[in-house]
Formats: structure tokens, C-alpha cells, sequence
């Protein structure tokens, strides 16, 4: 039973580029949350997506946007990167059961970016 | 108000010692509450879930006071492989929206 995947581990970019990550949930989920957390920090809540539709968002601009595809696999894109964009993002997959959803949320390894 | 407040510590305890972290939320509306606990540049994994009237998981007790909006994590008999940060973690609404506090560092010393 695969859990969480996510790619790439790894990422260096320079500011002002596009990066595109990715996740798969762990099978049997259908929600997928975006978490960003910097050095120190817990994550923090960009935003979640479920049934193809993003159903919250945190404090975060514009330039952080994503998709969920019919196989409930996700992307976060994050446009015009800046250095404090540098940080470890998580992905998080739960199943929400109908629209309520109490359930924890399991995460992937995450993807670490870095921005020069 | 943060959403989720934690001592961010450090708690630097020796082997065997009895530890407590709490964790305050903002939201009175919040309907579900977890530990997680993540390991020096790894992932956040699920330690615990939080109920109403408190659970334990060996060494491990969860309490939840709703009326004073805070989560607390009771760790006996510390061991080494302890050391991490843990992670409050609350559920703002229906959604599945969790809010994750800063993490408490834990270092068990022999």
C-alpha cells in the first residue's frame, strides 16, 4: 500500500522562476493538502484540494496556485520565486469521507526548495 | 492570536523522566485535534489522535480540555528515541483544515 509520494526531493531554482511540485496521496485518499515549512517553523496550511476543486486556501499569494487531477494526484506551482520562498513543502493526503472529514492527514516525504 | 500555540521549548529531559507539552487553539469551533511528530528534517507523522476523554497509547496519554481551548501530550519513561519535535496539530472545520503549531523540540539526554 503506497503512502505519500511526492517529486522531486530536491529542487534548486533562482528567483524569479516557475516550479511545478508534485503528489500522489496514499491510495485510497481523495483530499490532498499543501503545506510550505521553513526552517525552524510547522507547516504551514496553503492549501487543500478535493475533488478536483481547491475547497480552502491559507495566507498565501497568489502565485502559489495547484491542481488535483482525476486521480486525485496533485500539483503546486509557484510563479516568480523569491528567496523566502526557500522551504520544505509537504504534501498531505486524507480521505474525506463524504464532505465531513475528521481524519488525520499523512504526509509525504516532502519536497525541499531551495532559491538562489 | 496564533491559530495554534505551542512552547516551542527546548524540553531537554533525562531517560525515564515524565515530560508534558500543551498546546493552546484560537478557534472554539475546532472539531478534531492530533500529535504529530516529526523527526530532524523528515516528515510530520501521525503519534496520536486526541478524543474528547483523553486516550493513552502506551507511554504516550492525549488530553483535551474544550472549555480552556488546549490539547496536552503526557510522555512516561522517556527514551532516547523520543528526541524529536512534536507537532500540534488542530482541525479548523469540516474541511479537514488543519492548523499545525510551531512544534515543540524534545531532547532526551541518557
Amino acid at each position: 500500500d503506497a503512502g505519500v509520494t511526492q517529486s522531486p526531493t530536491h529542487l534548486i531554482k533562482t528567483r524569479g522562476q516557475q516550479v511545478t511540485l508534485r503528489c500522489s496521496p496514499k491510495s485510497g485518499h481523495d483530499t490532498v493538502s499543501w503545506y510550505q515549512q521553513a526552517l525552524g517553523q510547522g507547516p504551514q496550511f496553503i492549501f487543500q484540494y478535493y475533488e478536483e476543486e481547491e475547497r480552502q486556501r491559507g495566507n498565501f499569494p497568489d502565485r502559489f496556485s495547484g491542481h488535483q487531477f482525476p486521480n486525485y494526484s496533485s500539483e503546486l506551482n509557484v510563479n516568480a520565486l523569491l528567496l523566502g520562498d526557500s522551504a520544505l513543502y509537504l504534501c498531505a493526503s486524507s480521505f474525506a469521507g463524504g464532505g465531513g472529514g475528521y481524519q488525520p492527514q499523512h504526509f509525504g516525504d516532502g519536497t525541499r526548495l531551495s532559491i538562489l | 492570536r496564533k491559530e495554534v500555540e505551542q512552547d516551542p521549548g527546548p524540553f531537554n529531559v533525562p531517560e525515564g523522566a515524565t515530560v508534558a507539552f500543551n498546546c493552546t487553539y484560537s478557534n472554539s469551533a475546532s472539531q478534531s485535534f492530533f500529535w504529530y511528530r516529526q523527526d530532524c528534517r523528515k516528515e510530520p507523522k501521525l503519534l496520536m489522535s486526541v478524543y474528547s476523554s483523553g486516550n493513552e497509547d502506551g507511554r504516550f496519554t492525549a488530553q483535551l480540555n474544550r472549555a480552556s481551548q488546549y490539547i496536552s501530550l503526557l510522555i512516561r519513561d522517556s527514551k532516547l528515541s523520543d528526541s524529536a519535535t512534536y507537532l500540534c496539530v488542530v482541525n479548523m472545520g469540516g474541511n479537514n483544515d488543519m492548523r499545525f503549531g510551531a512544534g515543540t523540540r524534545l531532547t532526551v539526554k541518557p
